[in-house]
């Protein structure tokens, strides 16, 4: 049961322009999301993370928006650079003990 | 600062060996993760740890087990090996109200 989805397995853009990844979840009881950044061969890497009390935050060219009565986040980079591409995964926790992933969106951005 | 460490990063296991794929962090993290992913997949929690000593199940726990004697280690056992946990392993840590830090990844494949 995956209770939080990436519904966009991949996504291109052409540098410059914006990238949108979306990213849905099911449990009402989340109320802490985060986005990850991973490159083949490595670890996740934290990028950017909202609390349910907020519906935007901003930190340089990614901006994390939050719609909780939708049930739905979106990660907007801005603007797309080629060291951007890689897979991108959204997370969510209930307790902050327990995070649960999406099954990643890979973005690769056109020079 | 070596972050959160994995090894090995390969391995290649027969049906019913066990193994045990080490994870130390060097940042005093009270939290500790361990994940698997499959290909397609998001990142599924198989078990995680609070603080030394202290062990909890994840949303994939069968077929493993864990232990944190210390702060810094959080070793995952498999026991029999099985096909089906053929998969990349990632730990992770952080501190409370602190987002994770992943390691680089053990990559795992039973025949």
């Amino acid at each position: 049961d995956q209770q939080v989805k990436q519904n966009s397995p991949s996504l291109s853009v052409q540098e410059g322009r914006i990238s949108i990844l979306n990213c849905d979840y099911t449990n009402s009881m989340f109320d802490y999301f985060l986005w990850y950044k991973k490159y083949p061969a490595e670890g996740p890497t934290f990028l950017i993370s909202i609390s349910s009390i907020k519906d935007k935050n901003e930190d340089g060219r990614f901006t994390v928006f939050l719609n909780k009565s939708a049930k739905h986040l979106s990660l907007h980079i801005v603007p797309s650079q080629p060291g951007d591409s890689a897979v991108y995964f959204c997370a969510a926790s209930d307790t902050g003990n327990q995070f649960y992933f999406g099954t990643g969106t890979s973005l690769t951005v056109i020079p | 600062n070596a972050g959160v460490t994995q090894t090995p990063k390969f391995r290649i296991l027969k049906i019913g060996q066990s193994m045990t794929l080490q994870c130390t962090q060097d940042m005093n993290h009270n939290y500790m993760y361990w994940y698997r992913q499959d290909p397609g997949m998001g990142l599924k929690l198989i078990y995680y740890s609070v603080g030394a000593g202290i062990t909890d199940k994840g949303e994939v726990p069968n077929g493993y087990n864990v232990s944190r004697s210390t702060t810094e280690d959080f070793p995952l056992r498999l026991e029999l090996a099985a096909p089906s946990q053929t998969s990349v392993y990632f730990c992770a840590s952080n501190s409370d109200g602190d987002t994770q830090y992943f390691g680089p990844g053990t990559r795992l494949t039973v025949l």
